[in-house]
């Protein structure tokens, strides 16, 4: 199982950016993908979950109305679109695979992750 | 998002056993299972207990989790130098519909 995001980078306060997570090793559409941050030195924070077929979607409070979060069962990939970014958002992005297809079960395996970076 | 409550650090002698707790409430810990995470500096986080108390294939039996009530436990036994990482746990939050981690407790081997 393989796990790698990409999309990070240094944006503008008020910008936006669409992060990508490519999986590999693993039937993606058996399963629920979240997306996990860390800001500096800070410790982990939940921000969404994307059930199997997409009909279940949930959004932590701080990126609700900011953030959609979609997937690509047929290209493997998870995505995850951030807009109205504020250096508050400034974090590393892991996604992460779930156990079960609706979302609410344990991260199994994470990515590397990506840097996003905000400035004011 | 309201994060689970764990101590800020912990710490033993290599052999010694080392609990970490983590507080939550009924809509979290108190209705669903418990994830631990453990994670090295610059890494990903990588799962060390399932299902409160279930060890994923390669995670030594020196690792264990218990649950009770609202609150979770891992235990480290046979504390070796290579332990030494910041651990969190992790759970489904019913009232809040998404997952909920704490704060993270950072284990340091003397």
């Amino acid at each position: 199982v393989q796990l790698v995001e990409s999309g990070g980078g240094l944006v503008q306060s008020g910008r936006s950016l669409r992060l990508s997570c490519t999986a590999s090793g693993f039937i993606l559409a058996d399963y629920a993908l979240h997306w996990v941050r860390q800001a500096p030195g800070k410790g982990l924070e939940w921000v969404s979950t994307i059930s199997w077929n997409s009909d279940f979607i949930a959004y932590a409070d701080f990126v609700r109305g900011r953030v959609t979060s979609s997937r690509d069962n047929a290209k493997n990939s998870l995505y995850l679109e951030l807009n109205s970014l504020r250096p508050e958002d400034t974090a590393f992005y892991y996604c992460a695979k779930g156990t079960d297809n609706y979302g609410i079960g344990t991260l199994d395996y994470w990515g590397p992750g990506t840097q996003v970076t905000v400035s004011s | 998002q309201s994060a689970l409550t764990q101590p800020p650090s912990a710490s033993g002698t290599p052999g010694q056993r080392v609990t970490i707790s983590c507080s939550g409430t009924s809509a979290n810990i108190g209705d669903n299972s418990v994830d631990w995470y453990l994670q090295l500096p610059g890494t990903a986080p990588r799962l060390l207990i399932y299902s409160t108390n279930r060890r994923p294939s390669g995670v030594p039996d020196r690792f264990s989790g218990s649950k009770s009530g609202t609150s979770a436990s891992l235990a480290i036994s046979g504390l070796r130098s290579e332990d030494e990482a910041e651990y969190y746990c992790a759970t489904w939050d019913d009232s809040l519909g998404g997952h909920v981690f704490g704060t993270a407790t950072k284990v340091t081997v003397l």
